[in-house]
């Protein structure tokens, strides 16, 4: 079975830039997350989706950070402009239903990895 | 919103046995606790997720007392490749919902 999938996997661009990373989750799950890991701490959830909806967008920076699932399957992260503090590995995840209940399991794609000099 | 914490890092000799834990005092009733491995410019990696008491899979077992604020992640006989940091992942209680909280990390070293 294929896995969460991301693009690109490594980016640098210049501050006030703008930068966008994709994710095809895993066939079948209604459920796609983007997290955001800063070197050195855990991920931090930006956005939820439930198959084309936000269930939870509420650490989103929406001045800067939005995303979209328009057909419920991949998505897209934008940042613009981007900051250097937003330096960071954003990781996309997947479930076939969202949180933990029920023993729902969250599997995450190997990350884009951004630079902001 | 209720921290999730771990210890910050772990020192083990290959073949050791390690027990990694994490606090959770204010986590959602109905939610399952999840263990994730992360290596070095990966994603984290699925370990093992159980609800209360024990679970055991062919890589850890996960310890969940009863009242549920605690898990501990055991990993029997660990090697080198083992080393990485461990991160589990709850639903903490915020009034209105559940919401997923990773927690601080725990960076295992194993040595020979």
């Amino acid at each position: 079975e294929a896995g969460v999938a991301q693009s690109p996997r490594y980016k640098i661009i210049e501050k006030r830039q703008s930068v966008a990373f994709w994710c095809n989750p895993i066939s079948g799950h209604a459920t796609l997350y983007w997290y955001q890991q800063i070197l050195g701490q855990g991920p931090k959830l930006l956005i939820q989706f439930q198959n084309n909806g936000v269930v939870d967008d509420s650490q989103l920076p929406k001045d800067r950070f939005s995303a979209e699932r328009l057909k419920g399957v991949d998505s897209t992260l934008k940042i613009q402009p981007a900051k250097l503090e937003d330096s960071a590995v954003y990781l996309c995840a997947s479930s076939l239903a969202g949180g933990l209940n029920s023993g729902n399991t969250i599997y995450f794609g190997e990350g884009s990895w951004l630079t902001v000099v | 919103l209720a921290k999730t914490t771990q210890p910050i890092s772990m020192d083990s000799y290959e073949g050791q046995e390690v027990n990694i834990t994490c606090s959770h005092n204010n986590i959602a009733t109905n939610d399952y606790i999840t263990w994730y491995q992360q290596f070095p410019s990966q994603g984290p990696r699925f370990i093992i997720q159980g609800y209360k008491t024990k679970v055991t899979n062919e890589v850890a077992s996960l310890f969940i007392p009863a009242d549920r604020k605690s898990s501990t992640l055991s990993l029997p006989r660990v090697s080198l490749s083992d080393t990485a940091v461990y991160y589990c992942l709850v639903g903490i209680n915020t009034g209105t919902a559940s919401k997923l909280t990773f927690g601080t990390g725990t960076r295992l070293q194993v040595t020979l």
